[in-house]
């Protein structure tokens, strides 16, 4: 069974652009969350989809958002760009929604803002 | 304010030795406890997840243990290897599936 997909892997952009990232969740996956990783902060979550409704968002500003397709599939968008959106962000998908399951990681994307 | 703490925050041993590494975190309103393996540059591997229901659960070489009433979690990794050095991350989940995560600790096997 494929993993959780995410793409693009690298992207560099500058500060003011918007950017879109996308994230495959595992087949019969239908949550899929959304984390930032920063040396500084860590691990951060961003946001939950279910269903394609956002169930629970975390404490970031609304230049933050996202959405969930049908297939279960989920984009993050971040508008606006600043110096301290770099960092890695990760998706994560889970068989239901509740927080009884595993959650299983994408390889990331690797976002660089200049 | 709810925390997950992982000390140390690095960790060297030499091959064959057992790791232990600890996660404590300050609400006992645990949901469960989900134990992961970063490598440099890389996305997040799930090793093991404890329901606020079990006390433990082990995987091959790996072991890992819930205490709510004192809030810790502690993963043992038997024999270590060379293969095993990587970031280890704890997170604490709630029951809307979100997971508040410890720095980590970076271990370093030693042939």
């Amino acid at each position: 069974k494929a993993g959780v997909t995410q793409t693009p892997r690298y992207l560099i952009k500058t500060r003011g652009q918007q950017v879109t990232l996308s994230c495959s969740p595992i087949s019969g996956h239908r949550s899929v969350s959304w984390y930032q990783q920063t040396p500084g902060q860590g691990l951060q979550f961003l946001f939950e989809y279910f269903s394609e409704t956002q169930r629970n968002k975390g404490n970031f500003p609304g230049r933050f958002s996202g959405r969930q397709f049908s297939n279960s599939r989920s984009e993050m968008n971040v508008s606006t760009l600043e110096l301290g959106d770099s960092a890695l962000y990760l998706c994560a998908s889970s068989l239901a929604y509740g927080g009884a399951d595993t959650q299983y990681f994408g390889p990331g994307t690797r976002l660089t803002v200049l | 304010k709810q925390e997950v703490t992982q000390i140390p925050a690095a960790l060297s041993v030499p091959e064959g030795e057992n790791l232990v590494l600890n996660c404590s975190f300050t609400d006992s309103a645990i949901y469960n406890l989900q134990w992961f393996r970063q490598d440099p540059g890389k996305g997040l591997t799930s090793l093991l997840l404890i329901q606020s229901s079990q006390r433990e659960q082990t995987s091959g070489r790996l072991n890992a243990s819930l205490d709510k009433s004192s809030g810790r979690s502690t993963l043992y990794i038997a024999a270590s290897q060379p293969g095993d050095s990587a970031t280890y991350l704890c997170a604490r989940g709630d029951s809307w599936g979100k997971l508040q995560f410890g720095a980590g600790t970076q271990v370093v096997v030693t042939p």
